[in-house]
């Protein structure tokens, strides 16, 4: 099974500044890398596929990059509704495996 | 309106069987495989299972092989969960999730449901 580790857990930044969040595989998933966002009480919500590419209607301030087995999620200028989890996921391989999640606060 | 809508959760107890249902709406439902993705309470995502789109290539994690069983009927654009010897361990929030593609693929969730919550406890 792949091991998705993200880091950090919890980031706290600005409202306005910019938010990195880093997704690591255990071993190569090629580009194959989805990044999702849940806002309390909501489902998960697809933001990128194949690691780069914005889901329909996602805003341009989402970027993702990364291959093999180091990816990013980048948000620039964040707006307060930003503030969420955000998920990373393999789909490169069976199982499907998720990172563990990464709490992004006000800070 | 392109939809997923869960139901079928409950408070259970340990050992017993629960059948949860997903309905779909406004999109092909037999064009796309399907899945269903967990969370339990607090926690993160864990997928579950996934069908293809014609039931020819089914999967499961390893956490409820044996004991849940995957199914969808697309004359009724429905998926469905049949879970038995259910365990504390499986209290979660039930997600279903389409797929991109038609067999799963090398493909990710582009649309989920709000999830039916499901209680394991005495």
């Amino acid at each position: 099974e792949i091991v998705m580790t993200q880091s950090p857990a919890t980031l706290s930044v600005s409202p306005g500044e910019r938010a990195t969040l880093s997704c690591r595989a255990s071993q190569s998933v090629s580009s194959r890398l989805a990044w999702y966002q849940q806002k309390p009480g909501q489902a998960p919500r697809l933001l990128i596929n194949g690691a780069s590419t914005r889901a329909t209607g996602i805003p341009a301030r989402f970027s993702g990059s990364g291959s093999v087995t180091e990816f990013t999620l980048t948000i620039s200028s964040l707006q307060s509704e930003d503030f969420a989890v955000y998920y990373c996921q393999q789909y490169n391989h069976w199982p499907r495996t998720f990172g563990q999640g990464t709490k992004l606060e006000i800070k | 309106e392109v939809q997923l809508v869960e139901s079928g959760g409950g408070l259970v107890q340990p050992g017993r069987s629960l059948r949860l249902s997903c309905a779909a709406s406004g999109f092909t439902f037999d064009d796309y495989a399907m899945h269903w993705v967990r969370q339990a309470p607090g926690k993160g995502l864990e997928w579950v299972s996934s069908i293809s789109w014609n039931s020819g290539r089914i999967g499961y994690a390893d956490s409820v092989k044996g004991r849940f069983t995957i199914s969808r009927d697309n004359a009724e654009n429905s998926l469905f969960l049949q879970m038995n010897s259910l365990r504390a361990e499986d209290t979660a929030l039930y997600y279903c999730a389409k797929d991109i593609g038609s067999d799963g693929d090398y493909s990710w969730f582009d649309l989920w449901g709000q999830g039916t919550l499901v209680t394991v406890s005495s």
